[in-house]
């Protein structure tokens, strides 16, 4: 059982390059989510998606989009890389049924700089 | 909208010392309380929550965080701290049904020997 996983761990993009951030679960989960952490600032909600084919907007979504074609799998397409996009990126699952609140795992995490 | 405030953004203690870790949140409404841990390197690991029931919750390596709901508050606490205990730690609040969290800036917790 691998939990979260995120490919790549490290990448440097050039300014209007576009890139994909990998994420993948093996826990069955039906929620996922995407995060930046930026020093200082916490994490904040990028996207999230409540299962698949179903996602919606977080708190920061501009200048990215998601996909959710599987269960499993969640990906984070950046699109003309800007600077400000320089951060890093978390992965998260969690399984809701009813209204009952479950812990949100966390993956290891993409370090990207935008140069 | 929710937020939550970490007070600190710093905390150095000397090891063996008592910890407080500040966490105050906005919205009075049903919630639910966490506290994550990053290490450095890594990706956040769920430290304790408050769901309901007992107000004082506590971690197995010996964190411990009380919810006062009349004060908007859930302080982290250990009373002594060990050099493994180095790490970022992020207060997260989410309205109960809503199944999205909202982190605090983090508080960086240094243990000196």
């Amino acid at each position: 059982n691998a939990g979260v996983t995120q490919t790549p761990k490290f990448r440097i993009l050039k300014i209007g390059q576009s890139m994909t951030l990998q994420c993948t679960q093996d826990m069955n989960h039906n929620y996922m989510y995407w995060y930046r952490q930026d020093p200082g600032m916490g994490l904040k909600l990028i996207y999230y998606s409540v299962g698949a084919g179903i996602t919606d907007k977080g708190e920061v979504p501009n200048g990215y989009n998601v996909s959710r074609s599987t269960t499993e799998d969640f990906p984070l397409r950046l699109e003309l890389a800007a600077p400000s996009q320089t951060s890093v990126y978390f992965c998260a699952s969690s399984y809701r049924a009813g209204e009952w609140f479950n812990e949100q795992f966390f993956g290891p995490g993409t370090r990207l700089t935008v140069l | 909208a929710q937020s939550v405030t970490q007070l600190d953004s710093q905390v150095p203690v000397f090891e063996e010392a008592p910890v407080e870790l500040r966490c105050n949140y906005s919205s009075s409404v049903s919630v639910y309380l966490f506290w994550y841990v990053q290490y450095p390197n890594q990706g956040l690991q769920l430290l304790l929550k408050y769901l309901s029931g007992s107000t004082l919750v506590e971690s197995i390596n010996g964190f411990e965080a009380e919810f006062n709901k009349s004060q908007t508050s859930f302080h982290l606490r250990k009373p002594s701290v060990h050099i493994s205990d180095t790490a970022e730690y992020f207060c997260a609040v989410s309205d109960r049904g809503a199944q999205k969290l909202v982190f605090g800036q983090g508080t960086r917790l240094t243990i000196n020997p």
